[in-house]
């Protein structure tokens, strides 16, 4: 039973627009929350976090929006760019637990 | 920094032999963790170590996988014997401090069990 959903394996997006990455969790302890971003070949990277007493984080282009109450977050990303092409990953842990719980993957295309 | 070292980045073997992921985290870290990507499950944490020991192994899909972590500087992951659903890429990780610290992944090794 996964704890971490990202029902969209995939989404394409026109440069310059917004792309709207999801994910879904099923367990109320989280209180931590990451996106790693995936090139081909390539480990994971990490992109961005946020903390459960916070529904807003922001870094330049990538935002991540949480709402606890429908145990959603979603990743923004504007304005979409060629380079951002990947495999995004949404991850959770729980208080001072120190594993990650993944999500399955989105595959971000931006076309040029 | 090199970043986390994982070696061999390929792996091609034949059903029933034994198979040994190597993987050299970031100096200075004292967490490493072991995960496996497939298509079906995505990205599944193995086990962990803190401080060169074992601190949760439940990821572990069976008896046939096992890890080590001899030193702060080297661990292995090995399957004994190997099987086709073992096929998946295996990506090693290492952070600092806790979980809320970043995770810095290896390239991954991509095994393939004929």
């Amino acid at each position: 039973d996964q704890q971490v959903k990202q029902n969209s394996p995939s989404l394409s997006v026109q440069e310059g627009r917004i792309s709207i990455l999801n994910c879904d969790y099923t367990n109320s302890m989280f209180d931590y929350f990451l996106w790693y971003k995936k090139y081909p070949a390539e480990g994971p990277t990490f992109l961005i976090s946020i903390s459960s007493i916070k529904d807003k984080n922001e870094d330049g282009r990538f935002t991540v929006f949480l709402n606890k109450s429908a145990k959603h977050l979603s990743l923004h990303i504007v304005p979409s760019q060629p380079g951002d092409s990947a495999v995004y990953f949404c991850a959770a842990s729980v208080g001072s637990a120190r594993q990650l719980t993944f999500g399955s993957g989105t595959q971000l295309t931006v076309l040029p | 920094d090199a970043g986390v070292i994982q070696s061999p980045r390929h792996e091609v073997t034949e059903m029933g032999q034994e198979v040994t992921l190597r993987c050299k985290p970031i100096s200075g870290h004292d967490y490493l963790f072991w995960y496996r990507q497939t298509m079906m499950r995505g990205l599944e944490l193995l086990i962990y170590f803190n401080n060169n020991v074992p601190i949760d192994d439940s990821g572990m899909p069976e008896d046939r996988f096992s890890a080590k972590m001899p030193n702060a500087s080297f661990s292995t992951l090995k399957i004994q014997p190997s099987e086709p659903r073992d096929s998946a890429v295996y990506f090693c990780a290492s952070s600092k401090l806790a979980v809320t610290d970043t995770q810095y992944f290896g390239p991954g090794t991509r095994l393939t069990v004929l």
